[in-house]
């Protein structure tokens, strides 16, 4: 079974312009979380979503946004980039997030982004 | 929402010493898992273990839900064990969904 995939596993842009970063989760998994991982902050809960429907989000700005298709893969798009976005961005996928068993996440190799 | 700490924040070992990483979680879970993340920044699954006891070779981990702490022992290390380790948990329930909450992690190096 192939495990969660994230692409490209690395980018660099400049301040201003706009990255988008593509998740592909478990096959069978439906929920998929992304984090933000920074030196400074460590891993930060961006946003989950769940049958295409974003069902929590973390502190972010508005610049920080996402999206599910209905196979389950996702993207994340962050728009008017600073130099504070530099960061590793992860994404994980579980069967389903709630209370019941079956929320066990598994993690993508991420994707190191540089804001230059 | 949840608070993860854990301890210590670093823990320098020979190879062959034995280890205990611990996760201190300041509300019910009823998810916790484990991490170790690699050089190149994967987050490699170790345990989920909301309550109980796990062991996987030389790793074995123990969560006691009612006094809000997880336990991580790594014995006979070897310097492949070096690395990262994380707690993260979460509780399902109200709007927690999805929502992994990480510790600061334990930086675990291993000399030969």
């Amino acid at each position: 079974k192939a495990g969660v995939t994230q692409t490209p596993r690395y980018l660099i842009k400049t301040r201003g312009q706009q990255v988008t970063l593509s998740c592909s989760p478990i096959s069978g998994h439906r929920s998929v979380s992304w984090y933000q991982q920074t030196p400074g902050q460590g891993l930060q809960f961006l946003f989950e979503y769940f049958s295409e429907t974003q069902r929590n989000k973390g502190n972010f700005p508005g610049r920080f946004s996402g999206r599910q298709f209905s196979n389950s893969r996702s993207e994340m798009n962050v728009s008017t980039l600073e130099l504070g976005d530099s960061a590793l961005y992860l994404c994980a996928s579980s069967r389903t997030s709630g209370s019941s068993g079956g929320n066990i996440q598994y993690f993508g190799a991420g994707t190191r982004l540089s804001v230059l | 929402g949840i608070q993860v700490e854990q301890s210590p924040p670093d823990l320098i070992l020979q190879e062959g010493a034995n280890s205990t990483l611990r996760c201190n979680f300041s509300d019910s879970v009823n998810n916790l898992q484990w991490f170790h993340q690699n050089p190149w920044g994967q987050l490699i699954n170790l345990f989920y273990i909301p309550s109980g006891t796990k062991q996987n070779g030389r790793l074995s981990a123990t969560t006691v839900a009612t006094e809000r702490y997880s336990l991580l022992y790594i014995s006979s290390s070897q310097t492949t064990d070096s690395g990262v380790y994380f707690c993260a948990a979460y509780n399902a329930g109200g709007t927690s969904y999805g929502k992994l909450t990480f510790g600061q992690g334990t930086i675990l190096t291993v000399h030969p």
